[in-house]
């Protein structure tokens, strides 16, 4: 059980374009789901919490309208980076938590090139 | 701020033990949780440690001394396929900060 999705699991974008990446829980619903990046060999660092039915929690230095959150059902989480450039190229890994636990469960990861 | 530091890069011998430590600095604590990321993919959840003492999980075991802001993470009969990023991250409230991450080689 607990398992957790991303699609894509690879994007090619050119600058200036719009990605979305989607994030699912498939068996379990999840009222919090976390959005990270990871360079590589470096730490995953939180971008923002995304809670079901209302507005996403940016950590500072996150530009919320560069990075679109939304949390529209206790399954799906979406991330859309807006206007990418090569800068945004990363690592880009989800997690769900499910009501009352501690523990999050992490998808498998989206790597976004941007060119 | 959330410091959370651990080793770089160790390397160990098939069949071999092998500690990682964690030291942390954190606003807040609420657990400690050991993840193991192989390149390209998602962290797996290995342990979870609130209270002080060792968790054992078969060959993984766990250390928590919160007093020291210390855990460490222990991979016994370390096998090939043990090669991976072992990941240590805070939980504070309700966020997860993640160390940089100790990639562990295990050679034959």
């Amino acid at each position: 059980g607990a398992v957790v999705s991303q699609h894509p699991s690879r994007v090619i974008c050119k600058s200036g374009t719009s990605v979305k990446i989607e994030c699912r829980s498939l068996d379990f619903q999840a009222t919090t789901m976390f959005w990270y990046r990871q360079f590589p060999k470096k730490s995953l660092m939180l971008m923002a919490t995304s809670n079901e039915g209302s507005k996403a929690t940016y950590e500072q230095g996150v530009e919320k309208d560069k990075f679109l959150i939304n949390h529209a059902s206790l399954t799906l989480s979406t991330l859309t980076v807006t206007s990418a450039h090569p800068e945004d190229s990363s690592f880009y890994i989800c997690s769900a938590e499910p009501a009352g636990f501690n523990e999050q469960y992490f998808g498998p990861g989206t790597r976004l090139t941007v060119t | 701020g959330q410091n959370i530091d651990q080793p770089t890069e160790m390397t160990a011998t098939e069949g071999a033990i092998v500690q990682i430590n964690c030291t942390y600095q954190t606003s807040g604590f609420n657990g400690l949780f050991w993840y193991q990321q192989h390149a390209g993919e998602a962290p797996t959840f290995l342990s979870y440690n609130v209270l002080d003492g060792l968790e054992e999980k078969g060959r993984f075991s766990s250390f928590l001394s919160r007093s020291k802001g210390y855990s460490y993470l222990l991979l016994k009969e370390l096998q090939m396929k043990d090669s991976a990023s072992y990941l240590c991250a805070v939980l504070n409230d309700y966020k997860l900060s993640f160390g940089a991450g100790t990639t562990v080689t295990v050679r034959a």
